[in-house]
């Protein structure tokens, strides 16, 4: 098993630009994730999934869309980049609900907005 | 609303215990405790379902006080792999979203 793999693993964007960040597991977990952390902060939830074709927004969706067409894929995407979405982005899924299982995380995708 | 976690950094020498604390002011259901090393995505070490519930594995182990809506973790003899940011995370809400603390720095020392 590959677990959850992210990519790009760097990416520099110039404000304003669209872009979208993949995410993808091969463990059938029904719940994914995306969460971003700034320097010295915590996990932010930004947008997750409880199964294929249900989304919702987290703490903090602004600026990113989500869609979960196959069990396996939850890719992220930037509409129009701000430097304030200079961070680094994960994506996590368990089993089932986050609440009551472990979430596996991938490496993380560092995106710099100039 | 995020859970407040203390203290915000500590420093060991090798050998020594350490507790880290999660707290909410709202009602607690579960609690993860998840580890970050420096460049690497955070780790699972364990979760607390139930209040009273402890946990542990190695000398890393963890409860619940459902009433006080609190969780410690406790690190017992620190190795130099201990070192890192500590997570606690809980649901918010009765729903699937999901929030982490602030996160507790940890450096062991030899």
């Amino acid at each position: 098993n590959a677990g959850v793999t992210q990519t790009p693993k760097f990416q520099v964007l110039k404000t304003g630009q669209s872009m979208t960040l993949q995410c993808a597991q091969d463990m059938n977990h029904e719940y994914m994730s995306w969460y971003r952390q700034d320097p010295g902060m915590g996990l932010r939830l930004i947008h997750y999934s409880v199964g294929a074709g249900i989304t919702d927004q987290g703490e903090v969706p602004n600026g990113y869309n989500v869609s979960r067409s196959t069990t396996e894929d939850f890719p992220l995407r930037l509409l129009s980049a701000a430097p304030s979405q200079t961070s680094v982005y994960f994506c996590a899924s368990s089993l089932e609900t986050a609440s009551y299982n472990e979430q596996f995380f991938g490496p993380g995708t560092r995106l710099t907005v100039l | 609303q995020q859970p407040v976690q203390s203290p915000q950094a500590v420093i060991l020498r090798e050998g020594e215990d350490a507790v880290i604390n999660c707290s909410s002011s709202k009602a607690l259901y579960s609690v993860h405790w998840y580890r970050q090393k420096h460049g690497e995505a955070p780790v699972f070490l364990m979760i607390l379902l139930k209040g009273g519930e402890q946990k542990g594995h190695d000398k890393i182990s963890a409860s619940f006080n459902e009433k006080k809506q609190q969780s410690s973790l406790y690190l017992t003899a620190s190795q130099l792999s201990y070192s890192g940011t500590y997570f606690c995370g809980t649901e918010n809400n009765y729903g699937q979203n999901f929030v982490f603390g602030p996160g507790t720095r940890l450096s062991v020392l030899p």
